[in-house]
């Protein structure tokens, strides 16, 4: 069975750090590109990062680019993602999602972690 | 970047109605196009992907249609089960993905 699970999580001062970690099993890690997905209290789901197979193509939506951080170690089957600077607009569940493929060109989220909960408040 | 734009916010429906849930990019996505189901407390599942292709496990009254920069989920006859939130997902853009804002399907 494939398995996501996020740690990391918690409450943290504005602008300070926090570095979330994904853990992976049931599936080769390294055949994959990774992404983050997070979720802002009863708000909906909000693109965060990917990262290709191989680390060497990634992506970052416009509310993070330049503060987070996303690596991968694949021998470790390990996702990252580094946020620094962080602001009370990041409060969110941030989940670990695996990209699935169907044949060379379809794509969607599957499976999702559990997510870990960010907290940014003084 | 590509908008998604979902339609409507919300919508109150009964058991065994028929429901349809409208997404639209701001550009052609041609039919990378994804919808995913999430109940309160759990993460989000993958119902359709490719717009129209049932993901393995999910019951055949769920299906999608559309292309290009009109999409529709449509619930042939609504189960309790399915009160959730409903997301559509372009993935044109692997590393620039969107998602719609959320349509709330309600119990009326």
């Amino acid at each position: 069975e494939e398995q996501l699970v996020e740690s990391g999580g918690g409450l943290v001062q504005p602008g300070r750090s926090l570095r979330l970690s994904c853990a992976a099993s049931g599936f080769t890690f390294d055949d994959y590109a990774m992404h983050w997905v997070r979720q802002a209290p009863g708000m909906g789901l909000e693109w965060v990062s990917g990262i290709s197979y191989n680390g060497e193509t990634i992506g970052y939506a416009d509310s993070v680019k330049g503060r987070f951080t996303i690596s991968r170690d694949n021998a470790k089957n390990s996702l990252y993602l580094q946020m620094n600077s962080l602001r009370a607009e990041d409060t969110a569940l941030y989940y670990c999602v695996k990209l699935t493929y169907s044949g060379s060109y379809y794509n969607w989220f599957d499976p999702w972690g559990q997510g870990t909960l960010v907290t940014v408040s003084s | 970047d590509i908008q998604m734009t979902q339609s409507p916010s919300s919508l109150s429906a009964s058991v065994g109605d028929r429901v349809t849930i409208s997404c639209r990019a701001s550009e052609s996505i041609s039919n990378y196009l994804n919808w995913y189901q999430q109940k309160p407390g759990k993460a989000p599942k993958v119902l359709i992907y490719a717009a129209s292709s049932l993901q393995s496990g999910v019951p055949a009254r769920f299906s999608g249609s559309g292309a290009g920069t009109d999409f529709t989920l449509t619930i042939s006859s609504l189960q309790p089960e399915d009160f959730a939130t409903y997301y559509c997902q372009q993935s044109y853009s692997t590393f620039r993905v969107t998602f719609g804002q959320g349509t709330r399907l309600e119990i009326k």
